[in-house]
């Protein structure tokens, strides 16, 4: 259980062109999902936090109008990077929560998207 | 979160136990220790946590030491399969945001 599925796996786009990338929780509601990025041998960083039915919250340093979230549904969080450069070329990957949002159960993540901006 | 330090890389041959160490020399009552792993270009993979007892699954065993100020996760046998970043993470459990991840221990299994 407790299945988070990402799509694309990688997708390879033109400089100035919109990505997006989708966060599904296969078997279980997810009112809260995360956006991580990670850069090569780097570790991974916290983006945003999307909430469902509400606005994502951003980290310091984060473009909110470049990384729009959309978290329409329990079961569905997007990435879409907006005008995409080379430098946000980068390993995307996001997470959720199979219990409730205030308790210790693990965050679950999917299996990343890699973006190559050419 | 408290602060976590682990080793930056380790080595452990194949079938063998692989012992990875965490200090949390600041941990409080209320956080939990979770560790997750990154196989290459993947997606972090949880493995276990623990409050203060030690905790066994199908993936791993956690020992968590008296004074909760480190803990160990063993890997009981470990196959090549196990090749990761390991990533000790100290949090109090009913915070609703994100995990910080810091640089975990590279293990190598060799063969």
């Amino acid at each position: 259980g407790a299945v988070v599925s990402q799509h694309p796996s990688w997708v390879i786009c033109k400089s100035g062109t919109s990505v997006k990338i989708e966060c599904r929780s296969l078997d279980f509601q997810a009112t809260t999902m995360f956006w991580y990025r990670q850069f090569p041998k780097q570790s991974l960083m916290l983006m945003a936090t999307s909430n469902e039915g509400s606005k994502a919250t951003y980290e310091q340093g984060v473009e909110k109008d470049k990384f729009l979230i959309n978290h329409a549904s329990l079961t569905l969080s997007t990435l879409t990077v907006t005008s995409a450069h080379p430098e946000d070329s980068s390993f995307y990957i996001c997470s959720a929560r199979a219990g409730l949002d205030r308790s210790n159960s693990p965050l679950h993540f999917g299996n990343g998207t890699r973006l190559t901006v050419t | 979160d408290a602060k976590t330090t682990q080793p930056t890389s380790m080595d452990c041959a194949e079938g063998r136990a692989a012992n990875l160490p965490c200090n949390h020399s600041t941990i409080s009552g209320n956080e939990y220790v979770y560790w997750y792993r990154q196989i290459h270009s993947q997606g972090p993979q949880y493995i276990i946590h623990g409050l203060k007892n030690n905790e066994t699954n199908e993936m791993a065993s956690l020992i968590i030491t008296e004074d909760r100020k480190s803990s160990t996760l063993i890997l009981p046998h470990a196959t090549l399969r196990d090749t990761a970043v390991y990533y000790c993470i100290v949090r109090v459990a009913w915070r609703a945001d994100g995990l910080t991840f810091g640089k975990g221990t590279h293990l190598i299994i060799q063969p």
